[in-house]
């Protein structure tokens, strides 16, 4: 019964290559994000998406797109992978309450 | 954009002994939510507080919103206390939440 669940938990890939990282929530929220945090524990806001329509994003590399199939959903698809872009990215939602967030994908790029 | 800026960065305590961890945000906010990320990694929803005080255990958090402050006191302080704190802020509406840097606490036995 996990409220914010994302997959893979790891992921180790090679420069250049397309990844994807999903999450869905179950707790019926209107708005999910996906935030990145840095070697520092910086997190930064990458994407929200509310009832399905992208309504922020924040500068980040066109190589990475948000797909959200329904509500429910938030997948982070990321092409060309660059050695930069190793971080572990955390999925979120949030309705009329506190942000939820998901327990990370910890993307390593060799 | 608002700015967060949280107190102190790093802190190490002995067990048992009580701290106050800081926030500092630059602009009014419809809410401020305190998260602890524990060794594992995961992010923990501590407190959701636009104002006024809560309390829950050993933790409580008091954020005066007129002063754009929030304070989050650990009484008590366990080794299962370690990690980062976060301070974060909901501007307005659907806007995301802005993350300060965080307080690394370690505490020792």
């Amino acid at each position: 019964d996990t409220a914010v669940s994302q997959t893979p938990k790891y992921l180790v890939t090679q420069m250049g290559n397309d990844k994807s990282i999903k999450c869905e929530q179950n707790l019926g929220h209107d708005t999910m994000y996906w935030y990145k945090q840095d070697s520092k524990k910086f997190l930064k806001i990458m994407f929200s998406y509310n009832n399905k329509e992208l309504i922020i994003n924040e500068t980040v590399p066109n190589r990475f797109s948000p797909k959200s199939p329904d509500k429910a959903h938030l997948n982070l698809h990321i092409n060309s992978l660059e050695l930069g872009d190793s971080a572990v990215y955390f999925c979120a939602s949030r309705g009329n309450s506190p942000l939820h967030f998901g327990n990370g994908t910890r993307l390593t790029v060799t | 954009g608002i700015q967060v800026e949280q107190s102190p960065p790093d802190l190490i305590l002995q067990e048992g002994a009580n701290s106050t961890l800081r926030c500092n945000f630059s602009d009014s906010v419809n809410n401020l939510q305190w998260f602890h990320q524990n060794p594992w990694g995961q992010l923990i929803n501590l407190f959701y507080i636009p104002s006024g005080t809560k309390q829950n255990g050993r933790l409580s958090a008091t954020t005066v919103a007129t002063e754009r402050y929030s304070l989050l006191y650990i009484s008590s302080s366990q080794t299962t206390d370690s990690g980062v704190y976060f301070c974060a802020v909901l501007y307005s509406g659907n806007t995301p939440l802005v993350f300060g840097k965080g307080t690394r606490l370690s505490v020792i036995a």
